[in-house]
């Protein structure tokens, strides 16, 4: 158990319909990260909060939003969705003031796009 | 972020030693390699680290040669829940806040009974 906690485990929606994804990190830990995984294109860096703020952006579309709370706690909207956005979802999290390169990954969120 | 090199798949029978290569023939000083893995869908799970000397810890053995090109996870003695994707990431620590992690395709570790 890595202490990073996502909801929901599985998720089956229709294309063009909104989602909203779930991430707890380890208690103490600042920054958390998004991370996809499809069949054709392996596990791919989505997103970076820090302590509430945008850290860094990788693929992500523009149909995709995130964002951190106050409590630390991150959520990841996909909008407008396509058969293409089926996908485990990851997310991770560091404590980040120091970059030690150690990410704690939770157990991930199973998109399914009907 | 360096780019690795690494074999698609491998076998390894159960309580055998399992090595798994990885290249990173452009590494440069400041860069770490980093091994992840990921059992059957379920979260990448950090394994282990290393800069230029070999590092060890409870779950593995690192070794890193010594013109750092390349190096070699070393799971001592493999059992069936070794089987997994091994990931070798070859990064950079910035002097700030953490970043992302990138991921290749990795290696298919199977352990065989």
């Amino acid at each position: 158990d890595s202490g990073v906690t996502q909801t929901p485990k599985h998720l089956i929606t229709a294309t063009g319909q909104r989602v909203t994804l779930r991430c707890s990190p380890r208690s103490g830990d600042l920054s958390v990260y998004w991370y996809q995984q499809s069949l054709d294109q392996g596990l791919q860096f989505l997103i970076q909060y820090y302590n509430g703020e945008e850290r860094a952006k990788g693929n992500i579309l523009e149909r995709f939003s995130a964002q951190q709370f106050p409590d630390l706690h991150s959520e990841l909207n996909l909008s407008s969705l396509e058969l293409g956005d089926s996908a485990l979802y990851f997310c991770a999290s560091s404590l980040a003031v120091l970059d030690s390169g150690e990410q704690f990954f939770g157990p991930g969120t199973r998109l399914t796009v009907l | 972020d360096a780019k690795t090199t690494q074999p698609t798949s491998m076998d390894c029978a159960e309580g055998r030693a399992a090595n798994l290569p990885c290249n990173h023939s452009t590494i440069s000083g400041n860069e770490y390699v980093y091994w992840y893995r990921q059992i059957h869908s379920q979260g990448p799970q950090y394994i282990i680290h290393g800069l230029k000397n070999n590092e060890t810890n409870e779950m593995a053995s690192l070794i890193i040669t010594e013109d750092r090109k390349s190096s070699t996870l070393i799971l001592p003695h493999a059992t069936l829940r070794d089987t997994a994707v091994y990931y070798c990431i070859v990064r950079g620590i910035s002097s700030g806040s953490a970043r992302q992690l990138t991921f290749g395709s990795g290696t298919q570790l199977t352990v065989l009974p």
